[in-house]
């Protein structure tokens, strides 16, 4: 069975400091894979998506980043940190050109 | 791609059927209707979805009208579980899961 990680699951980061988050999935190949921010109170906001290695395309302007260095690894990146980057940052995969998504358990990021 | 909207809260009586309403009167012909949920301080789960029939599967049951303009969600025997966020979603079929736009769905409380 498929399996999907995130870590860190909490994170407190001061403003300006860098970010590196981890997804990584287990169990199914060459997935689909994407990055949510969903902030206090709030839906879900897609970030990134990729198809494939290498592949990312981005949904809304922000100083984050995100590399897909392997097949089933998924990292969002910032050099620098702000206030309003806090929120619940989720990672999700689906099989290729099907729409069904599978979330990870999340990571919660409080930039102080 | 078609708005889904959804009563912003609901209440339902521990051990009775939960049926939680979502219209959808833009909805194209290639478009499914998915619904997930998210329990506080989780990832969205997926539970089901359809296209023109009704579907069922071990988590609810998917009532979709003729038309296609609206839909149920039908948890048969709520428990105190099964209070979540539930969001319903129109996406476009075959195009990976990119075009899912997460509204603020519906907040079930079940109540013993």
């Amino acid at each position: 069975s498929q399996t999907i990680h995130q870590w860190p699951a909490t994170l407190v980061q001061p403003v300006g400091s860098p970010l590196s988050l981890e997804c990584t999935v287990e169990g199914t190949s060459n997935p689909n894979l994407y990055w949510y921010r969903q902030a206090a109170g709030r839906g879900l906001q897609l970030l990134f998506y990729s198809v494939g290695i290498g592949q990312i395309s981005s949904e809304v302007p922000q100083n984050l980043s995100a590399s897909r260095p392997q097949d089933r690894q998924f990292i969002l990146s910032s050099k620098k940190l702000l206030l309003s980057d806090s929120g619940f940052y989720l990672c999700a995969w689906s099989v290729q050109a099907e729409e069904t998504q599978y979330f990870g358990p999340g990571t919660r990021l409080l930039v102080l | 791609d078609a708005k889904t909207t959804q009563p912003p809260s609901m209440d339902c009586a521990e051990g009775r059927a939960a049926n939680l309403p979502c219209n959808h009167s833009t909805i194209s012909g290639n478009e499914y209707v998915y619904w997930y949920r998210q329990i506080h301080s989780q990832g969205p789960q997926y539970i089901i979805h359809g296209l023109k029939n009704n579907e069922t599967n071990e988590m609810a049951s998917l009532i979709i009208t003729e038309d296609r303009k609206s839909s149920t969600l039908i948890l048969p025997h709520a428990t105190l579980r099964d209070t979540a966020v539930y969001y319903c979603i129109a996406t476009p079929i075959n195009t990976g899961g990119f075009k899912t736009i997460f509204g603020a769905g519906t907040r079930l409380f079940v109540k013993a």
